[in-house]
């Protein structure tokens, strides 16, 4: 079965940086995009980032362009987002999710989430 | 962007009662590329429809999906215990994809 799981999380203070992992395993993982989407507390759901099958291409929502960069390790079925100049207001629960249409897409597959929360 | 605005933000029903969740957005989604989901606390999103109208695997047939242009539905026929969650829209017609704020169904 599919499953997605997420690691990394934690407290950092504001200007530092954060690296979240999702491990991913019952799918052919090089054949879909992926996405991560995240949740503030007590908010709804925002799309972060997502990565082609191939590596190739990569787009940000625009609250986080140029300080998030999304990657993943086909060979080790990983997924990856690090997160550098980090702001109270990324603080949120990470989620990564599998995204069968690519870019604009519904997300089939969710991992359980890594809280990451910034405060000094 | 494409702003979705869930209403009503909070539906106060009985189990055995229809639910009726309302997703409606500023400019019309392409395609109908509206996806409904389902989150209870301390959990993930469950996809429950795609494409407006398509459950997702594994999904009972008391949740159905209806709508197209600006105008969408989630319609849950008879409420089981287990219902009682958040549920969220999404459209992925129009980059970026965006969600709605939640509508949460407790129970009465």
């Amino acid at each position: 079965q599919v499953q997605l799981a997420e690691s990394g999380g934690g407290v950092v203070q504001p200007g530092r940086s954060l690296r979240l992992s999702c491990a991913a395993s019952g799918f052919t993982f090089s054949g879909y995009a992926m996405h991560w989407v995240r949740q503030a507390p007590g908010k709804g759901l925002e799309w972060v980032a997502v990565i082609s099958n191939d590596e190739i291409n990569k787009y940000y929502a625009d609250s986080v362009k140029g300080r998030f960069t999304i990657s993943r390790d086909n060979s080790k079925n990983t997924l990856y987002v690090q997160m550098n100049s980090l702001r109270a207001e990324d603080t949120a629960v990470y989620y990564c999710a599998r995204g069968p249409r690519g870019y604009d897409s519904y997300f089939d597959y969710w991992g359980q989430g890594s809280p990451v929360t910034v405060s000094s | 962007e494409i702003v979705l605005t869930q209403s009503p933000g909070t539906l106060s029903l009985s189990p055995g009662e229809r639910a009726t969740l309302s997703c409606r957005a500023s400019q019309s989604v392409s395609s109908s590329y509206l996806a409904w989901y389902q989150q209870k606390p301390g959990q993930a999103p469950r996809l429950l429809i795609y494409g407006a109208s398509n459950r997702a695997t594994g999904i009972p047939d008391r949740f159905s999906g209806s709508g197209s242009g600006t105008d969408f539905t989630l319609t849950i026929s008879r409420l089981e215990p287990e219902d009682f969650a958040v549920y969220h829209c999404q459209q992925y017609g129009s980059s970026p994809g965006t969600f709605g704020q939640g509508t949460k169904v407790e129970i009465k």
